[in-house]
């Protein structure tokens, strides 16, 4: 099955803009969605498709993709902003899978 | 708005079985796909099973295939998963989640702690 690949750890200041990555195969078939989850919550969706936020989800949240890479941008981000964020898509290999990449740390300083 | 609630964890010996539910509101639950996620303690999500919107088709990582069964009953709004042969590595949060075109996750249930150990 296919692999999303994240850094681990990403730290920015507070109110300075933040880039995510997320690289797999299955980026260059599927738009790639991202998931923030907070210690101890659930998971929350916060960009998915080409650049489209759910409802209630501020707009400093931005997501972009070329080729097998998508990136989630915080522009401006705030303290509450710390958390883990997941990409997932689904799987372009073949097999009916739906992948998640290992999450991405952030902190904001 | 949308809610859904997991429930069915605790701790079970390896080797044996567990059910766990979540129970769906707020939106019309038989016009979903659904899926199970987990997350083991400190580590990142992995996707279980999905469930299309009438239960006609299925699908599961290879991971739980076999020992695992999702299904859904309409009629109750709720979800299950059958889990059997537990393993060690089993020991996770299970979350539900609301697919959204067959892609991504829309909304997420709180989840329930299943834990394998003798």
């Amino acid at each position: 099955s296919s692999e999303l690949t994240q850094d681990p750890a990403v730290s920015v200041a507070l109110g300075q803009t933040v880039r995510i990555t997320c690289q797999g195969d299955s980026l260059r078939t599927y738009y790639a969605s991202w998931n923030q989850q907070k210690p101890g919550q659930a998971p929350v969706l916060v960009i998915y498709g080409k650049n489209n936020r759910p409802s209630g989800i501020p707009d400093r949240f931005s997501g972009s993709s070329s080729g097998n890479t998508a990136s989630l941008t915080i522009t401006g981000a705030q303290a509450e902003d710390e958390a883990d964020y997941y990409c997932n898509s689904r799987d372009s290999s073949g097999n009916l899978n739906w992948v998640f990449g290992g999450g991405t740390k952030l902190t904001v300083l | 708005q949308v809610q859904l609630v997991e429930s069915g964890g605790g701790v079970v010996q390896p080797g044996r079985s567990l059910r766990l539910s979540c129970a769906a509101s707020g939106f019309t639950f038989s016009n979903y796909g659904m899926h199970w996620v987990r997350q083991a303690p400190g580590k990142g999500l992995e996707w279980v099973a999905l469930i299309w919107y009438d239960g006609t088709n299925k699908y599961y990582a290879d991971s739980v295939k076999g020992r695992f069964t999702i299904s859904r009953d309409n009629s109750k709004n709720t979800l299950y998963l059958q889990m059997n042969s537990l393993r060690a590595e089993d020991t996770a949060v299970y979350y539900c989640a609301r697919d959204l075109q067959q892609l991504w996750y829309d909304f997420w249930g709180q989840g329930t702690l299943v834990t394998v150990s003798s």
